[in-house]
Formats: structure tokens, C-alpha cells, sequence
């Protein structure tokens, strides 16, 4: 079974800083994907940044970058000119075809970030 | 496009009460899952579904938890008996292509008194 870390339960930073969040997995697979979720007080899951495993360059969305390291299966998330609206929860998921031939998501603990202004 | 809508959006029970949620997924997304979110943890998959057929419900403790998908749209997630563990927020999402991450709810927060 896959298990997916971070380390990191709380965090914070100053506003239009710069924070990275660590993530770490396990997995005997070869072909996965990554995904680093957020989590406002509002509850709803919002899908941040997505990383295909296969491929080597680092995902980047606006001011969100991933650092991938397939051999380490490290995914760590970074968060440039961090904003008051990036306070929420962070969830690292990692994603794999299951043996029933579909995708299946699974969660971290998540790492609480607060922006402070 | 319209977000997964769920309801309600809190409740609370006592134990050995029975509760149901609702998902509307979104239009034309095959596959809805629902987690299951204990406080201070993230979500755990409970039951997956692929059209109105279940795909994998390894995670669901059926002796009190059952889930249905009819016509292949909306989902029920109903507990029978209620326990006290079983407060968490249950998160509904679907997705049209699963690699691509899933488009959750807002999720239902449950309390057992």
C-alpha cells in the first residue's frame, strides 16, 4: 500500500514571502501521479498543482512550483509571495491505476499553513 | 460548470441514530467517491463508484455504513447504526478522468453525541 508524509504538521509564514512544504511518499510503482490539494475553512478540497511522474520537469502554476524528486519520492510544494488567502490546510495525495482499473487518491495528514500578515 | 453540491452540510446525531448525506456530482462525471475526513487527518476513501457500479468499497465498514449510486448520477451515503467515531466531515467529489484529480464538495460535517 502506498503511504504518503509530511512531516511538517503546522507551518507559517510572512506574507509575500516565500514557504515550502515537504511531502514524501512510498510506493514500488513506476508510473503515479502527485498532487498537492488545499483546504480552506470552508472544507472544500481545491486541486493546486498536479505532477505527472513520468515526466521530469517540475509542475508550475503561477506562484505554486513543485520540487520532484522521483529516486527520494519527495514532492514538496512551494509557495511564492505567499497571499492572506493561502492560509488553509495542504494535503499531499499521491494516485495510482488500482488493480479495479481506475484512480484512486491517497492523503496525507496535511501541513497547516498560516500566512501572517 | 456547476461544483459537486452535497447536503446538508452539518448534522448532528446521537449515537445509534441514523443519518444519510447526499452528492450531486458533476454533469457528466462517471466516477464519485466518497472519504471519509476524521479531524486532524486527511480524507480516507470509503466507497468508489463508476457509473451506478461500485469499483471498490474495500474501506467502508459495511456492517453500518452502505452507499448507493442510482441511475449513475447522484449518491447516498447513509450510517446505521451511528457511532461515536464516526464524526468526521464526509467529502463527497467526482471526476470525468481520475489522473487528472478530483472536484470535490464542500462535505458534510458530522457529529455523534
Amino acid at each position: 500500500a502506498q503511504t504518503v508524509t509530511q512531516s511538517q504538521p503546522e507551518m507559517s509564514v510572512q506574507e509575500a514571502e516565500t514557504v515550502t512544504l515537504s511531502c514524501t511518499y512510498d510506493t514500488s510503482e513506476s508510473n503515479y501521479y502527485l498532487f498537492w490539494y488545499k483546504q480552506p475553512p470552508s472544507r472544500q478540497m481545491i486541486l493546486v498543482i498536479r505532477q505527472e511522474a513520468y515526466k521530469q520537469q517540475n509542475a508550475t502554476e503561477n506562484r505554486f512550483s513543485v520540487n520532484f524528486q522521483k529516486a527520494a519520492k519527495s514532492f514538496s510544494l512551494k509557495i511564492s509571495d505567499s497571499q492572506l488567502g493561502d492560509t488553509a490546510m495542504y494535503f499531499c495525495a499521491f494516485m495510482k491505476l488500482s488493480g479495479a482499473g481506475s484512480y484512486q487518491l491517497t492523503f496525507g495528514k496535511g501541513t497547516k499553513l498560516s500566512v501572517i500578515p | 460548470e456547476a461544483g459537486v453540491a452535497q447536503s446538508p452540510r452539518y448534522k448532528i446525531i446521537e449515537k445509534r441514530q441514523s443519518v444519510a448525506f447526499w452528492c450531486n456530482p458533476i454533469s457528466g462525471h462517471a466516477t464519485l467517491y466518497w472519504y471519509q475526513q476524521i479531524l486532524g487527518q486527511g480524507p480516507k476513501l470509503l466507497i468508489q463508484f463508476q457509473n451506478n457500479g461500485v469499483v471498490d468499497d474495500s474501506q467502508l465498514p459495511k456492517d453500518r455504513f452502505s452507499a448507493e449510486r442510482l441511475k449513475g448520477v447522484d449518491s447516498t451515503l447513509k450510517i446505521q447504526p451511528a457511532k461515536l467515531e464516526d464524526s468526521a466531515v464526509y467529502l463527497c467529489a467526482s471526476s470525468w478522468r481520475g489522473d487528472y484529480g478530483y472536484t470535490f464538495g464542500s462535505g458534510t460535517r458530522l457529529t455523534v453525541v
